[in-house]
């Protein structure tokens, strides 16, 4: 069956530190994969988005990644902030079909410590 | 625009009743989700429409639960009866569709007692 798997343990770095979030899936062909933060008490909030055909992606401090051979995706947070503290998760999009049908990890807590 | 409005913000009900849960979204955004998350499960697909017409409803958990969008600004999700195991935290998203991301509402938070 699909499943998609972040890290379940909570993220402590120190400020100033670069964080290194972990989405891995399996049995799945995702045309896209988007990360969201989410804020206690709020809905997910769209960060990036990259495509099955691209390596690497970059937006201000944030950069991800997506092998597709290894079937992984890595989301950098550089120069971490204490309010970069929130919970990342990770959305694969199988883009099949023309309509969309996103699935979301569990998300990963990433407490940046100053 | 002011986002993908939600409400209520807090639904407490008992065991039994009809929820009805309300869901605005972006205007031009073809595409409208229901979510429902909680700790156990996390975000879960419920169901989801395409220029207003429901497009997959496999993720609704039971006859309990429909959902409607009678037009392009508006969609309801409604539970009846409710039960407690239905206490979760309801999200509502839009989209243009294509290689863009999801736009949350900021949720119901319901609970059955």
């Amino acid at each position: 069956s699909q499943k998609i798997e972040q890290n379940s343990e909570a993220l402590n770095i120190q400020e100033g530190k670069t964080a290194t979030l972990t989405c891995n899936y399996t049995n799945y062909s995702p045309a896209y994969l988007q990360w969201y933060r989410q804020d206690p008490g709020r809905g997910p909030v769209f960060l990036l988005l990259i495509r099955e055909n691209e390596k690497e992606k970059r937006k201000e401090r944030l950069k991800v990644t997506f092998d597709t051979t290894l079937k992984q995706s890595l989301f950098h947070i550089t120069a971490s902030q204490p309010a970069d503290s929130a919970t990342y998760l990770c959305a694969l999009d199988p883009d099949s079909g023309g309509y969309q049908k996103v699935t979301f990890g569990t998300g990963t807590k990433l407490q940046v410590i100053p | 625009d002011a986002g993908v409005i939600q409400s209520p913000r807090h639904e407490v009900t008992e065991m039994g009743q009809e929820v009805t849960l309300r869901c605005k979204p972006i205007s031009g955004h073809d595409y409208l989700f229901w979510y429902r998350q909680t700790m156990m499960r996390g975000l879960e697909l419920l169901i989801y429409f395409n220029n207003n017409v429901p497009i997959d409803d496999s993720g609704m958990p039971e006859d309990r639960f429909s959902a409607k969008m009678p037009n392009a600004s508006f969609s309801t999700l409604k539970i009846q009866p409710s039960e407690p195991r239905d206490s979760a935290v309801y999200f509502c998203a839009s989209s243009l569709g294509g290689a863009s991301g999801y736009t949350f509402g900021s949720g119901t938070r319901l609970t059955v007692v």
